[in-house]
């Protein structure tokens, strides 16, 4: 039972524009959000988060959104940068689950020149 | 300041074999966890430490044992290894009093059971 579900393994978007990356949740009990980048051959890093009592947080180029009611969140990188090429995960936790993580599948974005 | 440091980078292993994963962090987290990445299945995760002094099963346990030698350092065994553990290993931490649930991963540890 996968209970955060990235639907797009991958996306490609040129240099300057926008791009979306989405995830959906299952468990009505989660109330905090990360995103997390991964390059290849290291670890995750810390992206940005969001706690259920809000439904934006921005961070830079780097913007998440929470619907709450469609148990969605998507994250905004404006504008994208050939850096910013890796693999995201969503990943989230609820409060009492000493900070347990349940991660996504990851989307690979690739930002091309 | 490492953060989080993982022992081996790599490693290949006969089935049956065993052996033991190293991970440290300087950051003073109370919180510690170890997880697998797999192609097509994220992170999962393998068995976490809330506190010094106590661990607790995730996800995927099964083979695997771990012992959270004092705050520093977590480690993960595997007592006879099949080839299905072949995967990345992931150590992290967390400061689980700050509630912002942040962990900080190491460099990943890449095993092979052949």
């Amino acid at each position: 039972d996968q209970q955060v579900k990235q639907n797009s393994p991958s996306l490609s978007v040129q240099e300057g524009r926008i791009s979306i990356l989405n995830c959906d949740y299952t468990n009505s009990m989660f109330d905090y959000f990360l995103w997390y980048k991964k390059y290849p051959a290291e670890g995750p890093t810390f992206l940005i988060s969001i706690s259920s009592i809000k439904d934006k947080n921005e961070d830079g180029r780097f913007t998440v959104f929470l619907n709450k009611s469609a148990k969605h969140l998507s994250l905004h990188i404006v504008p994208s940068q050939p850096g910013d090429s890796a693999v995201y995960f969503c990943a989230a936790t609820h409060t009492g689950t000493a900070s347990k993580l349940t991660f996504g599948t990851g989307t690979r974005l690739q930002v091309t020149l | 300041n490492a953060g989080v440091t993982q022992t081996p980078k790599f490693q290949v292993l006969k089935t049956g074999q065993s052996m033991t994963l190293q991970c440290a962090q300087d950051m003073n987290h109370n919180s510690m966890y170890w997880y697998r990445q797999d192609p097509g299945m994220g992170l999962r995760l393998i068995y976490y430490s809330a506190s010094e002094g106590t661990t607790d099963k995730g996800e995927v346990p099964n083979g695997y044992n771990v012992s959270r030698l004092n705050k520093r350092e977590f480690s993960l065994r595997l007592e006879s290894a099949a080839p299905s553990q072949t995967s990345v290993y992931f150590c992290a931490s967390s400061e689980t009093q700050t509630l912002t649930y942040e962990q900080y991963f190491g460099p990943g540890t890449r095993l092979t059971v052949t």
